[in-house]
């Protein structure tokens, strides 16, 4: 089974500071989905990547699939990027049980 | 924009009972989970539908778990005989074309067993 590991736990960062959230994994994945976790409990997808990397507005995901990790990264922070990141890993097709494996989350707080 | 809803937002139960959380997908996607989070956790996936029937389950979906899609809207979990431990956070999400693909949350349904 895959272990996902993000890093850091926990994150505070002034406002319009660069941030970046990491993932490892252990074993090979076809995609890696990147999710937001509003304090509200609510989950948006933000991207799901394969490979290379993909921006939207002031979020860019990368993925090193060959080093098994992939990094948020989210330029000139607001508070309202205040959330609960959350990495999750789909394996390739034929190892194993095909669901997604989700990693604990970062914890991100934007201090104004 | 379209979105995955639930319901309801938050269900107490007594321990033993029978629970039915409800679903509505995004009309034209085809792939339909489960997932829970229990307080403090991560995020664990359950069960995936597409076509009518149960395409994965984890280990934690064992018998007391059932899902439906009992008419061309709904996709409902079903819990016959609700445990303690059933307390989390029961999320539904949707995708258009399968597990490589953009998934859909809805905004979850706490349950509380007592």
């Amino acid at each position: 089974k895959n272990e996902v590991e993000q890093s850091p736990q926990n994150l505070t960062a002034q406002e319009g500071e660069f941030i970046t959230i990491n993932c490892s994994y252990s074993v090979g994945i076809s995609a890696l989905h990147w999710l937001q976790q509003h304090p509200g409990g609510g989950i948006v997808s933000l991207f799901m990547l394969s490979s290379g990397k993909k921006k939207h507005g002031r979020l860019i995901a990368t993925i090193n699939i060959q080093e098994k990790h992939s990094s948020l990264h989210i330029t000139a922070s607001h508070p309202r990027d205040s959330a609960v990141y959350i990495c999750a890993v789909l394996p390739t097709p034929g190892a194993g049980s095909y669901q997604l494996t989700f990693g604990k989350g970062t914890k991100l707080s934007v201090i104004p | 924009e379209p979105e995955v809803t639930q319901t309801p937002s938050h269900q107490v139960t007594q321990m033993g009972q029978e629970v039915i959380l409800r679903c509505v997908p995004i009309s034209n996607h085809l792939y339909f989970y489960w997932y829970r989070q229990i307080l403090g956790q991560k995020v664990e996936f359950l069960v995936s539908f597409y076509n009518n029937e149960i395409s994965e389950k984890s280990e934690i979906f064992d018998d007391q778990f059932s899902v439906e899609r009992p008419d061309g809207s709904n996709f409902t979990l079903k819990i016959r005989s609700t445990k303690l431990e059933d307390s989390a956070m029961y999320f539904c999400a949707s995708s258009e074309a399968g597990w490589v693909n953009t998934q859909y949350f809805g905004p979850g349904t706490r349950l509380t067993v007592l």
